[in-house]
């Protein structure tokens, strides 16, 4: 299947800062980028879903101001989590899905955030 | 709005033995996806296997085969001859698919099974 990528894989900040989590689709051009949270043993919880060159479409109760998303071009997306609380901390997924009468998504393999 | 529900928190098998998993979900919709996502302990999530709605047959893929009841709204997993590697939370997913053929939208989630596979 094709690869998507996430960078950082961890990332520990102090409250109060910003953080950046990119998202790549390595070998296919996405049309549609989706940001999931994670909690532990836990299902994936949609935060938002972004499609190249538009605004993204946040789910209810997820703050957009606080879950700025970008999808810039048809190969990146990037969630940035503004003035991080501990709250904050999980497990974030990003996916990828492209063009076609199928469009498979497919998953990013997670970015651990850790606010002190 | 569809809803995906997985009453198994928790499951055990026996290496080699068969174990199945369960789920049910809810929609009006006629024309949809139905997957199996597994994620192993590195948390990447991996596709497993996938279902059309207006197909008749079950799905499979090696060791992996579902039972699809559409009256019922029913999409279990079977997984046979386990093995320690399936060892993973598994997800129930759904998806529509529009009149035209293109499958759009979200994803909509289970609860998750996490299945452990004991030697």
């Amino acid at each position: 299947g094709a690869v998507v990528s996430q960078h950082p894989s961890r990332v520990i900040c102090k409250s109060g800062t910003s953080v950046k989590i990119e998202c790549r689709s390595l070998d296919f051009q996405a049309t549609t980028m989706f940001w999931y949270r994670q909690f532990p043993k836990k299902s994936l919880m949609l935060m938002a879903t972004s499609n190249e060159g538009s605004k993204a479409t946040y789910e209810q109760g997820v703050e957009k101001d606080k879950f700025l998303i970008n999808h810039a071009s048809l190969t990146l997306s990037t969630l940035t989590v503004t003035s991080a609380h501990p709250e904050d901390s999980s497990f974030y997924i990003c996916s990828a899905r492209a063009g076609g009468s199928y469009n498979e998504q497919f998953f990013g393999p997670g970015t651990r955030l850790t606010v002190l | 709005a569809q809803t995906v529900t997985q009453s198994q928190p928790e499951m055990s098998v026996q290496e080699a033995e068969t174990v199945t998993l369960s789920c049910t979900y809810d929609t009006s919709e006629n024309n949809y996806y139905l997957f199996w996502y597994k994620q192993p302990p590195s948390r990447q999530m991996i596709l497993v296997i996938r279902q059309e709605a207006y197909k008749q047959q079950n799905a499979t893929e090696n060791r992996f085969s579902v039972n699809f009841q559409k009256a019922a709204k029913s999409f279990s997993l079977k997984i046979s001859d386990s093995q320690l590697g399936d060892t993973a939370m598994y997800f129930c997913a759904f998806r529509f698919l529009n009149a035209g053929g293109t499958s759009y939208g979200k994803l909509t989630f289970g609860q998750g099974t996490i299945l452990t596979v004991h030697p």
